[in-house]
C-alpha cells in the first residue's frame, strides 16, 4: 500500500484565498483523521471521518474550514478564506479504529498564507 | 487535558539509555507513542491498552500503568536514527485520540 497520501505537499496562497487540501486514505481504513500542527499548539485533531461521515468537527476552528469524504478513497479540507494564522502544517491520517489502533499520517501540506 | 510529557527535551550520546514519561489526568484506555523526525510526518510506534502491559519495538519499549494513568517510552542502546520528536497520545473512554506537546531527543555521536 502507498500509505495515506496528500495534495499539495507545499502550498503558499495569498490572504483571502480558497484553499483546498486533499487525502487520500489507506484502503480499508475506516477513520479518517485531519490534523494541525503548530509549534504553539503542537497536533490538534480538526474532524474526523468514520465510513465517510463527519463524526466530530468540534476542533474546526471557524466556519471558514470545511471538509468533505465524498467517498472511501478521498477527502478533502478546505479553507475559506485563507488568514495568515492558517499557517501551519496540516496532516491527514486514517486507521482502522478512533483510540485502539495506530494512526497512519500522510506526509502532510505545509501551508502558508502571506 | 492534554497528556503531560516530560522532559520536554533530552540529548544523548550514541549507546546511552533514555526515558520518557507521559501522564494524563484522565482515565485511559489506551496509550499511543509516535516519533516525528523533522519536516516529516509522524509514524506510529506502539499502541498499549488497558490491561498494563509493556510492548517493544526493536530496542524500543513501553509500559502503561493505567491505575496511575501514566506511560512510559524506554529507548535502550540509543542510535542516531532515534532522534526526533517523540509524542505520546492518549485514548480516553470518551473523546478522541489527544497528543501531548513532544519531547524532543537529539543522539550524539
Amino acid at each position: 500500500d502507498a500509505g495515506v497520501i496528500q495534495s499539495p505537499r507545499h502550498e503558499v496562497t495569498e490572504m483571502g484565498q480558497e484553499v483546498t487540501l486533499r487525502c487520500k486514505p489507506i484502503s480499508g481504513h475506516d477513520y479518517l483523521f485531519w490534523y494541525r500542527q503548530t509549534m504553539m499548539r503542537g497536533l490538534e485533531l480538526l474532524i474526523y471521518f468514520n465510513n465517510n461521515v463527519p463524526i466530530d468537527d468540534s476542533g474546526m476552528p471557524e466556519d471558514r474550514f470545511s471538509a468533505k469524504m465524498p467517498n472511501a478513497s478521498f477527502s478533502t479540507l478546505k479553507i475559506q478564506p485563507s488568514e495568515p494564522r492558517d499557517s501551519a502544517v496540516y496532516f491527514c491520517a486514517s486507521s482502522f479504529n478512533r483510540i485502539n489502533y495506530g494512526y497512519t499520517f500522510g506526509s502532510g501540506t505545509r501551508l502558508t498564507v502571506v | 487535558q492534554q497528556p503531560v510529557q516530560s522532559p520536554q527535551a533530552v540529548i544523548l550520546r550514541e549507546g546511552e539509555d533514555a526515558v520518557i514519561n507521559c501522564s494524563s489526568s484522565k482515565a485511559l484506555y489506551s496509550v499511543h507513542w509516535y516519533r516525528q523526525k523533522h519536516g516529516e510526518a509522524p509514524v506510529f510506534l506502539m499502541i498499549l491498552l488497558k490491561g498494563g502491559e509493556q510492548k517493544g519495538h526493536e530496542k524500543i519499549s513501553a509500559s502503561f500503568n493505567e491505575k496511575k494513568q501514566q506511560s512510559s517510552l524506554y529507548l535502550t542502546a540509543s542510535q542516531l536514527s532515534y532522534s526526533g520528536t517523540y509524542f505520546c497520545a492518549q485514548g480516553g473512554s470518551q473523546g478522541n485520540l489527544i497528543f501531548g506537546k513532544g519531547t524532543k531527543l537529539s543522539v550524539k555521536p
